[in-house]
């Protein structure tokens, strides 16, 4: 059945490294969400698209974070440089938008440690 | 600053008790959905309410929205080892399909 992928599944590095993450949104969804998840702020919205182009991306630090869809099957969070308080679970969710109560379908999520 | 306060944070029962998590807010919100995310997975949606007083039922799941659209509950009669699990609710503020998602509740059903 169709999901969203999500690699890596972990990552562990060192503060200041840069850091990739992607997800590979349900085929044919048109709107792909990013969340941040800790024990302390719960699930946080980092960004989100639709049909590629981004209509939100101010839960992410702009100074560091960057998020982008090269193509429909690809999308990116990119942390430059990564700091210990970075250290999540980054989940990418997708959907199809336009209706208000659409259903977001997520990936197993990445586990982000920075040491 | 959470835009939607659920509460218990915390709640650990008995097999076969019956339990009540409620998702607050002073926003009012055009829709609400509700989620059950289990250890190492993404959330999994259980339902959406669309319309103030609106109340849905998955199998032993009770879900309804309230009349100003503010608030929500999940009740959950005879819970099962089975529902063991975070349970977020997640309101739409307008017509895009931007979720914000509650502090979440944790669930723990021992046999």
């Amino acid at each position: 059945d169709a999901r969203v992928t999500q690699t890596p599944r972990d990552k562990v590095t060192e503060m200041g490294q840069e850091v990739t993450m992607r997800c590979q949104p349900i085929l044919g969804h048109n709107t792909v969400f990013w969340y941040r998840q800790t024990m302390m702020q719960g699930l946080e919205l980092l960004a989100y698209f639709r049909n590629r182009a981004p209509l939100d991306d101010s839960g992410m630090p702009k100074d560091r974070f960057s998020a982008e869809m090269p193509d429909a099957t690809l999308a990116t969070l990119k942390i430059q440089p990564s700091e210990p308080r970075d250290s999540a679970v980054y989940f990418c969710a997708s959907g199809l938008g336009g209706r208000a109560y659409n259903e977001q379908f997520f990936g197993p999520g990445t586990r982000l440690t920075v040491l | 600053t959470q835009l939607l306060e659920q509460s218990p944070q915390f709640l650990s029962i008995q097999e076969g008790e019956n339990l009540t998590v409620y998702c607050n807010s002073s926003s009012v919100f055009s829709s609400l959905q509700w989620y059950r995310q289990e250890p190492g997975e993404g959330p999994v949606l259980l339902v959406t309410v669309v319309t103030g007083g609106e109340v849905k039922k998955l199998k032993r799941l009770t879900f309804q929205f309230g009349d100003a659209r503010k608030d929500s509950s999940l009740h959950i009669t005879a819970a099962q080892p089975g529902d063991t699990g975070l349970y977020l609710c997640a309101g739409a503020r307008n017509t895009g399909n931007q979720f914000y998602f509650g502090t979440g509740t944790s669930l723990t059903v021992i046999p």
